[in-house]
């Protein structure tokens, strides 16, 4: 099957540094990404569309400068929380595009936990 | 526009008690359903979709979901849950005309399965 990597699956960071999280399609190629903050017993909350090769699309009201994406190739996307603070604390998970026609599913990568002090 | 209702923030069931997780949709066309399973600090785990034909869509680990067009329903069930089913659960639709791929999500319903 599909699977989607995350990496690093827990990171601790300072406020006002930068932290990258990256997304990866392990055996299949994603042209489209998408990323997720999920807040404690909360459903997932849409950031960002990742598209291979061009700019991400980012909901109303995400920050596009403090949530910068990057999907460099077919298999990465990566997602950097630039100059972090504690509200940005949260469960970030991407996911990744398959499927042969139609009904396309979005497969699921474990999940960044980020912690801002 | 699309959404998704889950109405109960909670199922409680006995193992070996059948399960149903509750699921209605709006889309503004016809819809491409899906439900997904969190453990606790994880991604989501893709369980089974809808994409069209049969309205009994059998997924993952024993479950289905039966598909209801009139009702705007895509109810989860399982047979005899397990202890291990306790998690939580999110049901999620897409419209088949959309172009972004976007899935919007239900609030989650967290199922626990008593021994």
């Amino acid at each position: 099957g599909a699977v989607v990597s995350q990496h690093p699956s827990r990171v601790i960071c300072k406020s006002g540094t930068s932290v990258k999280i990256e997304c990866r399609s392990l055996d299949f190629q994603a042209t489209t990404m998408f990323w997720y903050r999920q807040f404690p017993k909360q459903s997932l909350m849409l950031m960002a569309t990742s598209n291979e090769g061009s700019k991400a699309t980012y909901e109303q009201g995400v920050e596009k400068d403090k949530f910068l994406i990057n999907h460099a190739s077919l298999t990465l996307s990566t997602l950097t929380v630039t100059s972090a603070h504690p509200e940005d604390s949260s469960f970030y998970i991407c996911s990744a595009k398959w499927g042969i026609s139609g009904g396309y599913e979005q497969y699921f990568g474990p999940g960044t936990r980020l912690t801002v002090t | 526009a699309q959404s998704v209702a889950q109405p109960e923030d909670q199922v409680n069931v006995a193992e070996g008690n059948p399960l149903t997780v509750k699921c209605t949709y709006s889309v503004s066309g016809n819809p491409y359903l899906f439900w997904y399973v969190q453990y606790p600090n994880r991604g989501l785990q893709f369980l089974l979709k809808y994409i069209t034909g049969d309205n009994l869509v059998k997924g993952s680990y024993g479950f289905e979901a039966e598909f209801n067009k009139s009702q705007t329903s895509f109810h989860l069930k399982k047979p005899s849950a397990l202890v291990s089913d306790s998690a939580l659960y999110f049901c999620a639709v897409r419209d088949r005309g959309a172009s972004d791929y976007k899935l919007s999500f239900g609030a989650g319903t967290t199922v626990t399965v008593r021994a």
